[in-house]
Order: structure tokens, then sequence, then C-alpha cells
């Protein structure tokens, strides 16, 4: 079976500060696949990345960066110099080894506010 | 633009009827789905169909109907026997094949009066 814990449920932080968002996931596949999506007060779930497990380079975008690390089965998100724009609900989600999106299992994901 | 619209945005409903959720996309997906979100939990997949006339159950289907008569439309109605339907409904379409990511519709909020 697979699972994705995402511990911390709520964080604040203040504008400019780093923030990071932790995400780890359980699964026998030796091939799976791993997103994050943000979603914003409005609703929608707003694709952020995907990453499959044989590349664990870690991704910067811009002021968003991720670390996986198959070692320690997490894949956490970091957003520097945070905005108030960044404030949503964020989630990590696993999927297996068809890497089609009906297999995909969600953590309950982190509310993160952004103060100014 | 393309995208997934679904409509209503809020929709209110008297215990004991049954009521449909619209979600049409026009991004050419093959692949659609219906996810429920509760407060402070994940998301968990009703129904996904992958091509027209042709859906499969997801982890909580049960009291949940849908219908895939044409590529753009995936309507999910929520039956009376659904015994807690308030909650968030999220519907999804993605291309269907590996190592896709799905994109998302703004959600329908159902309330049960």
């Amino acid at each position: 079976a697979q699972k994705v814990t995402q511990a911390q449920t709520e964080i604040s932080v203040v504008e400019k500060e780093d923030v990071t968002l932790d995400c780890v996931y359980e699964t026998r596949d030796t091939t799976y696949y791993l997103f994050w999506y943000k979603q914003p007060p409005s609703g929608e779930l707003v694709f952020l990345i995907r990453r499959n497990s044989f590349d664990e380079q870690n991704e910067i975008s811009g002021r968003y960066s991720w670390n996986f690390q198959k070692s320690t089965s997490s894949f956490n998100f970091t957003i520097t110099a945070s905005q108030v724009v960044d404030s949503a609900v964020y989630f990590c989600a696993l999927g297996d080894s068809s890497g089609s999106a009906r297999q995909l299992t969600f953590g309950s994901g982190t509310q993160l506010t952004v103060l100014p | 633009d393309g995208g997934i619209t679904q409509s209503p945005k809020y929709l209110f409903r008297k215990e004991g009827q049954n009521v449909t959720l619209s979600c049409e996309q026009n991004l050419n997906h093959d692949a659609m789905y219906w996810y429920r979100q509760d407060p402070g939990q994940g998301l968990r997949l009703i129904y996904y169909s992958q091509i027209v006339n042709d859906f499969q159950k997801g982890d909580i289907a049960e009291g949940y109907s849908v219908s895939r008569e044409k590529k753009e439309s995936f309507p999910l109605t929520v039956t009376s026997a659904q015994k807690n339907p308030t909650a968030f409904y999220l519907c999804a379409s993605s291309l269907d094949r590996a190592n896709t990511e799905a994109f998302f519709g703004q959600g329908t909020r159902l309330t049960v009066v």
C-alpha cells in the first residue's frame, strides 16, 4: 500500500522567510512518481512539479526548490524568500509505477500562511 | 483558454435528494477523475474514466455515480445513498499515459441542508 505523510498541518511564516514543507512517502514500487500541488484559496490544485524515482537530482525553479532523498523516502519542498501570494495548501502526492494520474495517493496537505 | 470548468461553485442539497455536479474540459484529455476533499484530509478518488463510455470506481465510489458520454464531459451524481455528502469536490483530467500530471478544476462545494 502507498502512503504519503505531511506531518506539518499548518505553518505560519513572516514574508521573506524561507520555509520547508516536508513530505515522507511509503511504497513498495521501485518505479514511482512524486508530485507537489498548490491549492490557493480559489480551490483548484495547481501542478508544481513531477519527479520520477530514478531522478534524485534536486530541482530549483525560481524561489521554489525540491529535495528528493530516496534513502529517507522524502520529497521536501522549500520556498525561499516567501511572499504573501505563497499562502495556500500544499499537497504532496505519490503515483505508482504506471505513472498514471489515476493512481495518485495524496498527503493530507500543509496549510502555509505567509504574513506580511 | 484551455482548462477544466466545474459548475456550480456552491451547491446546496436537501437530504434525500440526488444532485449532479458538472465537469467539462477542453484540453483533449482522455482521462478524467473525480476527487473528494474533506477538511484536513488529502484528496480521495471517487471515480475515473480513461475513455468515453467507460469508467472505474475509485477508493470511495459508494453513493456516487458517473457517466462519460462525451470526451469533454464527466458529470458526477451524488445520490441519496451517500451518507455524508458535504465536501469539496474536485474534477481533474490528464493524458492517459505514464509520467503525466493531472489538471484540476476549481471545485464544487456541496453542502447538505
